[in-house]
């Protein structure tokens, strides 16, 4: 079964940076856009990035651009964020979640369960 | 303030119908697909509708989707206490290049 597992996450200083992880099992990697969603406390959900099958393209919130970059290594089905020059606003749940086809406006199938991180000082 | 517009809150009781709208532009919903998600407070959201009003397989039938315009429906029949949660639409905004939420609805089943 499809299965999407987030590490990376934790408490960081505003200014900081942090690198998360995702490791997708159950599928073929390589076929599939991939998503970073955020969701802040208490509050809703945000779509942060995404990148398509082989890299080629990637997207990203205005809220974030410059400051994240999303990477994928399709040989270790995994996808990645970095995140740097953190802010207290970036603190939230991170989750990595799959685009369920080839185009934009696809929606998301499959989601892990998220990883907390926290900007503060 | 969310690209796509959803009301805060909904209730119904157990057996009812309700809706769920989101409202949008010529960007995004009205140019772009709409899907909806579920997310029960601490899990990660599920999808229920795709594609403006297709269901992926295990989602049953009371959950259902349509567009309009520059605007999307989620209905949901035969509201069980289970359906208790919060409801997300989603889509692309071409001018932003850029995935959008809506800002979620509480549904409560009285």
């Amino acid at each position: 079964q499809v299965q999407l597992v987030e590490s990376g996450g934790g408490l960081v200083k505003p200014g900081g940076s942090l690198r998360l992880s995702c490791a997708a099992s159950g599928f073929t990697f390589s076929d599939y856009y991939m998503n970073w969603v955020r969701q802040s406390p208490g509050k809703g959900l945000e779509w942060v990035a995404y990148i398509t099958r082989n890299g080629e393209t990637i997207y990203y919130a205005d809220s974030v651009g410059g400051r994240f970059t999303v990477s994928r290594d399709n040989a270790k089905n995994s996808l990645y964020l970095q995140m740097n020059t953190l802010r207290v606003e970036d603190t939230a749940v991170y989750f990595c979640a799959r685009s369920m086809y080839y185009y934009d406006s696809s929606a998301i199938d499959y989601w892990g369960q998220g990883t907390l991180v926290t900007v503060s000082s | 303030q969310s690209v796509l517009t959803q009301p805060p809150s909904v209730s119904a009781a157990p057996g009812q119908k309700v809706t769920i709208s989101c409202s949008g532009s010529s960007f995004n919903i009205g140019n772009n697909y709409v899907s909806w998600y579920q997310q029960i407070p601490g899990t990660a959201p599920k999808l229920l509708i795709y594609d403006n009003n297709k269901r992926p397989s295990g989602i049953p039938d009371r959950f259902s989707g349509s567009k309009s315009g520059t605007s999307g429906t989620l209905g949901i029949t035969g509201l069980q206490p289970g359906d208790e949660a919060d409801y997300y639409c989603g889509s692309w905004d071409s001018s932003l290049s850029a995935g959008v939420f809506g800002g979620g609805t509480k549904l409560t089943v009285l």
